[in-house]
């Protein structure tokens, strides 16, 4: 499988639940992010990692807890989350330092949080 | 402060009704600007790059142009398969990160 797979595609949970969302990267890119998509906003990043460290956490609120065991996994940990954290969130990979392609975006997971 | 602005929000056209989106944007050295489209459910995918101003780049119906405050996306004759969001981002050197705008959903009408 190529390019950049992401599951769960829908996830409902509540606001005491545990639950996380995986991306995978068979592209060999070496950089991978989290972006958050609500409707009608710009995406917002929420963190980068470069070879498995995290680089950049843009002040995202600590029920969200990213993991990248290697550089072709992330996971974003999600507990206790509040209704408007309810969106698309989309994971991104690319190779570090940028690319003449920019990123590649999984499908994304979308979340409601009740 | 980086930032990327989209406009308009939103564009209905009849099919063959050409167009353009904009994009306008303040970067601190700008590396590269990028065009994606978005259909509904699905990540952006990439369509273009551009990296200097009164570069052009095209792809079927679409034609992306670049001077140094704002991007066009010129779409001649569009077909109802062009409905989506379209989005623009702006990377600036030094910067391994992406600036996006909020998109433009075009909807093209048969």
């Amino acid at each position: 499988e190529t390019g950049v797979t992401q599951t769960p595609r829908h996830l409902v949970m509540g606001m005491t639940n545990k639950k996380s969302l995986k991306c995978e990267q068979h592209l060999g890119h070496n950089a991978m992010y989290w972006y958050k998509q609500s409707a009608k906003k710009p995406l917002e990043l929420m963190f980068v990692y470069n070879f498995k460290e995290q680089t950049e956490n843009n002040s995202v609120p600590s029920r969200f807890s990213p993991e990248c065991p290697n550089s072709s996994h992330l996971f974003l940990h999600l507990h206790t989350l509040q209704p408007e954290d309810s969106a698309l969130y989309l994971c991104a990979s690319s190779q570090t330092g940028g690319s003449n392609y920019g990123y590649t975006f999984g499908s994304g997971t979308r979340l409601t949080v009740v | 402060e980086d930032q990327v602005t989209q406009s308009p929000e939103a564009l209905r056209l009849q099919e063959g009704e050409s167009s353009s989106l904009n994009c306008s944007y303040t970067v601190s050295g700008l590396r590269g600007l990028f065009w994606y489209r978005q259909d509904p459910g699905k990540g952006p995918e990439f369509l273009f790059t551009l990296y200097s101003a009164g570069e052009e780049k095209e792809k079927e119906r679409l034609k992306a142009t670049l001077t140094k405050k704002e991007s066009f996306l010129h779409i001649t004759a569009p077909k109802p398969e062009d409905s989506a969001t379209y989005l623009c981002a702006v990377q600036p050197y030094n910067f391994n990160k992406f600036y996006f705008g909020s998109g433009t959903k075009l909807n093209v009408k048969p």
